[in-house]
Formats: structure tokens, sequence, C-alpha cells
């Protein structure tokens, strides 16, 4: 059984530099075409996507926010962390992790629950 | 950059009745990364379709999707109550997904 947990704060500070973890069992991230990623949902709005990383450590990440983001793996750890930095109010958002086995083409097959992250002073 | 546009972005239908959403993208994309979630209030997105047409595991048949080049669609054949949610596609072209803005399927 697959399963995804993201953990991290609930409230940043505007400017400060977001963290969260993703936490996942039922698959290991050193096979073959398999990715975990990062997408979020600000309230009432779409989904977008933030990031991901490959098993063998290639990184993508959305052109909007690249220069803000990082991801990182942990492989003995089932562990993915994503960093987002100099947060704003525009950053308020549920954000999921998601993995994306090798027989989706691309698609995100199973998604954690999401933590809601809150963006104010 | 790529852009999904949905429409419509509300459809109002009756249990028992067929649904169509729409997703057109603004150049085209491969079927092969397409796909399409179901987001229920609270949850996390679902996958639906994958391949612009393969249902993925566990999904019923009364999904379906179709397309190619700009154009997808999303049907339902026939309502169950547990599907008024909200329906996003996506492509993945180039590294980079793009999710569509979602279309709200609610009971009329």
């Amino acid at each position: 059984q697959i399963t995804l947990k993201e953990s991290g704060p609930t409230l940043v500070r505007p400017t400060q530099t977001l963290t969260l973890t993703c936490t996942f069992s039922g698959f290991t991230l050193s096979t073959s075409a398999v990715a975990v990623g990062w997408i979020r949902q600000p309230p009432g709005k779409a989904l977008e996507w933030l990031a991901l990383v490959y098993w063998d450590d290639i990184k993508r990440y959305s052109p909007s926010l690249q220069s803000r983001l990082s991801i990182t793996k942990d492989t003995s750890k089932s562990q993915v962390v994503l960093t987002l930095a100099n947060v704003n109010p525009a950053d308020t958002a549920t954000y999921f992790c998601a993995h994306r086995p090798d027989y989706y083409d691309g698609a995100w097959g199973f998604w954690g629950l999401g933590t809601l992250v809150t963006v104010s002073s | 950059e790529i852009v999904l546009t949905q429409s419509p972005g509300t459809l109002s239908l009756s249990p028992g009745e067929r649904a169509t959403l729409s997703c057109r993208a603004s150049q085209s994309v491969s079927s092969s990364h397409f796909a399409w979630y179901q987001q229920r209030p609270g949850q996390a997105p679902r996958l639906l379709i994958y391949g612009a047409f393969r249902r993925a595991t566990g999904i019923p048949d009364r999904f379906s999707g179709s397309g190619s080049g700009t154009d997808f669609t999303l049907t339902i054949s026939r309502l169950e109550p547990e599907d008024f949610a909200v329906y996003y596609c996506q492509d993945y072209g180039s590294s980079v997904y793009t999710f569509g803005q979602g279309t709200k399927l609610e009971i009329k």
C-alpha cells in the first residue's frame, strides 16, 4: 500500500523559508522512472505544480517559482523535502506531495492528504 | 508555456445524466502525457484518466477520456452522487506540469 504524508509548519512569516517534508511508504525512490513531487492549492483555487525529483536525482521546477524552490530526496529515509524561500501571503496554500509511478505515463497516481500553510505576519 | 482552459467553469446536472467536460490546450500536447483528476471537497485529488484515455486502477468504467492535439474530453456516462466534485485536466510536457483551472460539477 502506497502512502504519502506531508509535514511542516502551519504558519510562516513573510520573507522566511518554508520547509516541508514528504514521508512515504510502499515504494522506493530508487526504482527506475519513479518520481515524487509537490503540488499546491491556494484556498478555493486551482492546483499548481511546484517541483519533482526523479529516482536518479534529476530535478524539475515550475518556471515561475524555480528561483525560490529547492527539492531534495533522502532515499534511505523515504523522504522528499521541499523548500520555498522568501515566502509571501500569496504562498498560502495546501501543499500536497504526490508519487508518480512508472506505469501512469507521468501522471500523479498517489497523493498525500495535504498540509495547509498560512503565510502571515 | 502551455495553458489549459477548461469548460464550462461550472456544470449543473442531475444524477443519472451524462457529463461532458472539456479541456483545451493553447498548443498541441502529447496525448500520452494528458490526465484528468477528481477532487472532492476537503480531499486530495484522485487520478482518473492518464494517457488521455486510460483509466487508473479502480476507476469505474463510467469515466472515459478522449481527445488529442489541443482538445480533450472527460465523459461521465451516468452520474452517481459521489461524482459531484471538481475536475482538473493536466498536461506534462517538456518536464513541466500544467493544470487547468478546474470544472465544478454540481448537483442540479
